[in-house]
């Protein structure tokens, strides 16, 4: 059982590429999660969804773009990335929210922009 | 809006003894959930426990226990016997029923020494 599988574990970009940060869960969640890290902080919320089709935005989604067209995947796009993009990210995903628990985190994305 | 509150950025606490990690929250919900996360230095998120807002009895798992003042509004993580391996950033978070969003706080770096 893969659980929450995140790839890639590490990229470099440049100030201005583009790129996709992969995300799977094999747990039949509805709900699904992006967050980043920055250094010494806590996980702000980029953005989430509660099925397939449906997203919407947490508190830090400007400069990130997603979609869920399956219940299994949830890519996060950053277009035209920027140094205020370099963190660590994290996908999650869970079950409704009538279960104690249940959220499941990837091992994460170490992104640096340069 | 709901906010979840660590006032102690660092923590230490000697092998074997008790050690009590400080959150608050905010929120009007009278539904929601509360959790704790352990983050090595590895990186991956690590559920601990959970509270829920109705649970009558205090959390508790293994050496960790959850002290729930829901009149407060706070709920502590107390890790009894500590060890060398608690070593690590925690972070409290919320989850919002209505959503399935889960807040975090900033975080305290528990450092355990012999």
């Amino acid at each position: 059982n893969a659980g929450v599988t995140q790839t890639p574990k590490f990229r470099i970009l440049k100030i201005g590429q583009s790129m996709t940060l992969q995300c799977t869960q094999d747990m039949n969640h509805n709900y699904m999660y992006w967050y980043r890290q920055d250094p010494g902080m806590g996980l702000k919320l980029i953005y989430y969804s509660v099925g397939a089709g449906i997203t919407d935005k947490g508190e830090v989604p400007n400069g990130y773009n997603v979609s869920r067209s399956t219940t299994e995947d949830f890519p996060l796009r950053l277009e035209l990335a920027a140094p205020s993009q370099t963190s660590v990210y994290f996908c999650a995903s869970s079950y409704s929210s009538s279960s104690a628990g249940g959220y499941t985190f990837g091992s994460g994305t170490r992104l640096t922009v340069v | 809006a709901q906010k979840i509150t660590q006032t102690q950025p660092g923590m230490f606490v000697q092998e074997k003894e008790a050690v009590t990690l400080d959150c608050t929250y905010d929120t009007s919900d009278p539904s929601y959930g509360l959790f704790w996360y352990k983050q090595p230095s590895s990186g991956e998120m690590i559920f601990l426990i959970y509270q829920g807002s109705y649970d009558q009895q205090n959390a508790t798992e293994g050496r960790y226990s959850l002290n729930f003042q829901k009149a407060r509004k706070s709920a502590n993580l107390v890790i009894s016997a500590s060890q060398l391996g608690d070593s690590a950033m925690y972070f409290c978070a919320m989850r919002e029923f209505n959503t399935d969003k889960l807040i975090f706080g900033t975080g305290t770096r528990l450092q355990v020494f012999p």
